[in-house]
């Protein structure tokens, strides 16, 4: 069955400086990876999708994904205290089908 | 603007008690998704339903039921709740049930003491 790790589990960075989270999957046939941001007591939203090898960006926020490897990336430019949250990353395709299996979480804080 | 509203956002009940979640969404999606997340667990998928009244277990199913009688409408429903379905469920809502992007509403926080 898919597994999805995250790391690290906590994560500060200053403000500006550059955020990098981390996921690993266990099927390197999975092909749907997306990465969710949710801020305390809401619900999560969409940052960034990818479904092959290689760099996706969405305005700050870009993924890097390597299959070989089992590994799919977050980085964040510039990032701001407003982008302090739980950032999650979930994985679909493969052995599990469409369902998103979703890793346990980092929290990132940005400090002013 | 599109939206998944989850009603109520805080709830607190007696263990025993019956517990009915509601959530709507506004994007005509046809799949919908319940799932409940607990610290060091992650999102744990309850049921998902396809359309109305085609609904299937997700992998924890045990001591839910779901009703989906409108496409915008699916409701999570716990007869008799249990203390250790304490936690917070969230609602999602997708195209089709392929590999479209989730998207979630804000939560239901539940307390069962």
């Amino acid at each position: 069955q898919q597994k999805v790790q995250q790391s690290p589990e906590s994560l500060t960075v200053s403000e500006g400086a550059m955020a990098s989270l981390n996921c690993t999957f266990s099927d390197g046939t999975s092909n749907n990876f997306r990465w969710y941001r949710q801020h305390s007591a809401k619900g999560l939203e969409v940052l960034v999708s990818i479904f092959s090898d290689g760099e996706k960006e969405e305005g700050r926020f870009t993924a890097h994904l390597n299959r070989a490897n089992l590994h799919v990336s977050l980085h964040i430019r510039e990032p701001q205290p407003s982008d302090s949250a739980v950032y999650l990353c979930a994985v679909s395709g493969g052995s599990s089908g469409n369902k998103l299996i979703f890793g346990i979480g980092t929290l990132l804080s940005v400090k002013p | 603007d599109m939206k998944v509203t989850q009603m109520p956002r805080y709830l607190i009940k007696r263990m025993g008690e019956n517990v009915l979640l509601e959530c709507g969404q506004d994007m005509s999606h046809e799949t919908m998704y319940w799932y409940r997340q607990d610290p060091g667990l992650g999102l744990q998928l309850i049921y998902i339903s396809y359309d109305v009244d085609s609904n299937s277990e997700g992998d924890i199913p045990k001591g839910y039921r779901v009703s989906r009688k409108k496409r915008e409408h699916f409701s999570l429903i716990l007869d008799s709740a249990k203390t250790n379905q304490t936690s917070v469920y969230f609602c999602a809502s997708s195209l089709s049930g392929g590999q479209n992007t989730l998207y979630f509403g804000a939560g239901t926080r539940l307390s069962v003491l």
